[in-house]
């Protein structure tokens, strides 16, 4: 298998502008996150899904954020409008649920976007 | 106020030399799991703890469970320069209704010189 594949590694745009992150997961995950990393704040969960139907979304910082996943093998984040302050690497992560719900899997993550925003 | 509290934040020491690193809650876990990111790549999975006072040995690294299921500790013998990199410990809430979900640490940053 491919990983969890991100786009694009690299994003710098100007503030205001619209900016959408992709997230393919590993095929037959049923689990897909979104993480922000600064070093400020370390690793934060955004939003995550299951069976692409959002479970907890309550670490999206504000409504400029917005996440999808439209069927099981594609999910984007997007900014609207982007703030300096939303620079950071985006990660995405999957993983699948352990039989009997017992427990926590392994998530694996993607390569990351480094975003910048000017 | 960080759930996980991971301590140290910086660790810079010479090849051949031992380290520990924390990770510490008021809250109980139903697991724990030790990742390692290096730069420009994502966080990679180590070792997942989920009984209290288990211990894991991976070659040179070894992962404690705390009894009451609230620390961690990763302990690294003679590491070596390959071991550079960013450590997080990783937590699922005992008892929590978000199934799958994971709390991370701030991170251990780890320099080993040669």
């Amino acid at each position: 298998d491919a990983g969890v594949i991100q786009s694009p590694r690299h994003e710098v745009t100007e503030m205001g502008q619209e900016v959408t992150l992709r997230c393919k997961p590993i095929s037959g995950h049923d689990y897909l996150f979104w993480y922000r990393q600064t070093m400020m704040r370390g690793l934060e969960l955004l939003i995550y899904f299951n069976n692409n139907v959002p479970i907890d979304d309550s670490g999206m910082p504000e409504d400029r954020f917005s996440a999808k996943m439209p069927n099981a093998s594609f999910s984007t984040l997007k900014i609207q409008p982007s703030e300096p302050r939303d620079s950071a690497v985006y990660f995405c992560a999957s993983s699948f649920a352990l039989a009997g719900g017992i427990g926590t899997d392994t998530q694996y993550f993607g390569p990351g976007t480094r975003l910048t925003v000017l | 106020t960080q759930l996980l509290e991971q301590s140290p934040q910086f660790l810079s020491i010479q090849e051949g030399e031992n380290l520990t690193v924390y990770c510490n809650s008021s809250s109980v876990f139903s697991s724990l799991q030790w990742y390692r990111q290096e730069p420009g790549e994502g966080p990679v999975l180590l070792v997942t703890v989920v009984t209290g006072g288990e211990v894991k040995k991976l070659k040179r690294l070894t992962f404690q469970f705390g009894d009451a299921r609230k620390d961690s500790s990763l302990h690294i013998t003679a590491a070596q320069p390959g071991d550079t990199g960013l450590y997080l410990c990783a937590g699922a809430l005992a008892g929590g209704t978000s199934y799958g979900k994971l709390t991370f640490g701030q991170g251990t940053i780890l320099t080993v010189h040669p």
